[in-house]
């Protein structure tokens, strides 16, 4: 089974900060990445899927990148609404399985 | 747009069964593949299963395996997850979701969930 390894758990940061993201795989997944957005009391929202493609409507400054095995998502700048949980999934084998979430907060 | 409601939570006792239903609306459901995820309280997502548009394929985490039988109904646009031999470990919000395309796929609409409590 294939583990993904987010990283950090937490972040804070401030409005108008470029933020980043990671998840690691235990093994090469060919970019079959996708990135989620939950806010609380809410049910989650893509926002990347293949890694790097964004979903329609979802903000350009929402981008994520692929280097082997390793994933990121980055936020340009942040604007109030992106403060929430972001969790990364793989798709590339059964059976799927997500990273452990990374809430960002406001500093 | 697309629609997708979960019902079926509720509380249970340990090793009693349950079954959620999730009703489709605004798109062809005998044409997408389905998927359910859960989350415990105060966690993370948790990929549960995957079903086929066909139901002929059909994935399982292996914490379910064995105990939780994923289906669906073209003819009513409905998913199920029949869920047996319920544990504590279980109690989760159970979100059903839609692939984007076939069965390897992303969720690209999500259900509000429904909640499962596991508890004597």
């Amino acid at each position: 089974d294939i583990q993904m390894t987010q990283s950090p758990s937490t972040l804070s940061a401030s409005v108008g900060d470029r933020v980043t993201i990671s998840c690691r795989a235990s093994q090469s997944i060919s970019g079959w990445l996708a990135w989620y957005q939950q806010k609380p009391g809410k049910a989650p929202k893509i926002l990347i899927y293949k890694a790097s493609i964004l979903e329609t409507g979802v903000p350009s400054r929402f981008s994520g990148t692929e280097s082997g095995t390793e994933l990121t998502l980055t936020i340009s700048s942040l604007q109030p609404d992106d403060f929430a949980t972001y969790y990364c999934q793989q798709y590339y084998s059964f059976p799927f399985s997500f990273g452990q979430g990374t809430k960002l907060e406001i500093k | 747009q697309v629609q997708l409601v979960e019902s079926g939570g509720g509380v249970v006792q340990p090793g009693r069964s349950l079954r959620l239903s999730c009703a489709a609306s605004g798109f062809l459901f005998k044409d997408y593949a389905m998927y359910w995820v859960r989350q415990a309280p105060g966690k993370g997502l948790d990929w549960v299963a995957a079903i086929s548009y066909d139901g002929s394929n059909i994935h399982y985490a292996a914490s379910v395996k064995g105990r939780f039988t994923i289906s669906r109904d073209n003819s009513k646009n409905t998913l199920y997850l029949q869920m047996n031999s319920l544990r504590v470990e279980d109690t989760a919000m159970y979100y059903c979701a839609r692939a984007a395309r076939g069965i390897s796929s992303y969720c690209q609409h999500w259900g509000q969930g429904t909640l499962v409590s596991v508890s004597s």
